[in-house]
């Protein structure tokens, strides 16, 4: 079975600080994807990799960056957190650019 | 640009029930349909995928149906159980090359099986 795992489940963290969300999946997928999920919107596309070192933005990049230095793990990053970045955040990857997609079980990330 | 709609938002129905829940999509152009199924505070679960070029796909209780045309298409969950209750989402997959990679979803259905 695929395995995609994300550090934590829960986060608490202040405006302004930096934040890191890892995820990794077990299954050499090449392609991998964030996205953000919440109440009345769904879940959105924030950014997608194809390949190591490599990044795409998808429908809401503003605010964060992402980093793929290993084919493994796809980092999101918040610059600089601010209170309507409070969501839950899911990963998710793919073997094939247009396959299955396979999720994480999600971060809550919760900013104050 | 791609719009997902599913209806109903939410359904409560008697445990053994056949159910069928909607999906449609505003563009026909895509290169397939996914379903998943959410549990409250967790992640997605796979479901079923279907290409563009397929009208269905079954797994065990579950049939899910396309109708590409029409933007369409139906998961239908036979003899339900309370083990069923979640959330249900539909996401398509554009073309390559037809606008932002990645999934677009509806919202989902909140499906409540009443044992």
């Amino acid at each position: 079975d695929v395995k995609v795992t994300q550090s934590s489940r829960y986060l608490v963290k202040r405006t302004g600080e930096k934040v890191f969300l890892e995820c990794v999946q077990d299954m050499d997928h090449e392609n991998m994807f964030w996205y953000r999920q919440d109440p009345g919107l769904g879940l959105r596309l924030i950014y997608f990799s194809y390949d190591v070192k490599m990044k795409e933005k998808g429908d809401i990049p503003e605010g964060y960056s992402v980093s793929r230095e290993k084919k493994e793990r796809f980092s999101l990053i918040l610059e600089s957190a601010s209170t309507n970045q409070t969501s839950m955040y899911l990963c998710a990857s793919s073997f094939y650019r247009e396959g299955e997609q396979y999720f994480g079980p999600g971060t809550r990330l919760t900013v104050t | 640009k791609q719009e997902v709609t599913q209806i109903p938002a939410a359904l409560s129905v008697p445990e053994g029930e056949n159910l069928v829940l909607n999906c449609s999509f505003t563009d026909s152009a895509i290169y397939n349909l996914q379903w998943f199924r959410q549990d409250p505070g967790k992640g997605l679960t796979s479901l079923l995928l279907i290409q563009s070029s397929q009208r269905e796909q079954t797994s065990g209780r579950l049939n899910a149906s396309l109708d590409k045309s029409s933007g369409r298409s139906t998961l239908y969950i036979a003899a339900s159980q309370p083990g069923d209750s979640a959330t249900y989402l539909c996401a398509v997959r554009p073309r390559p090359g037809g606008g932002a990679d990645g999934l677009t979803f509806g919202k989902g259905t909140h499906l409540i099986i009443q044992p």
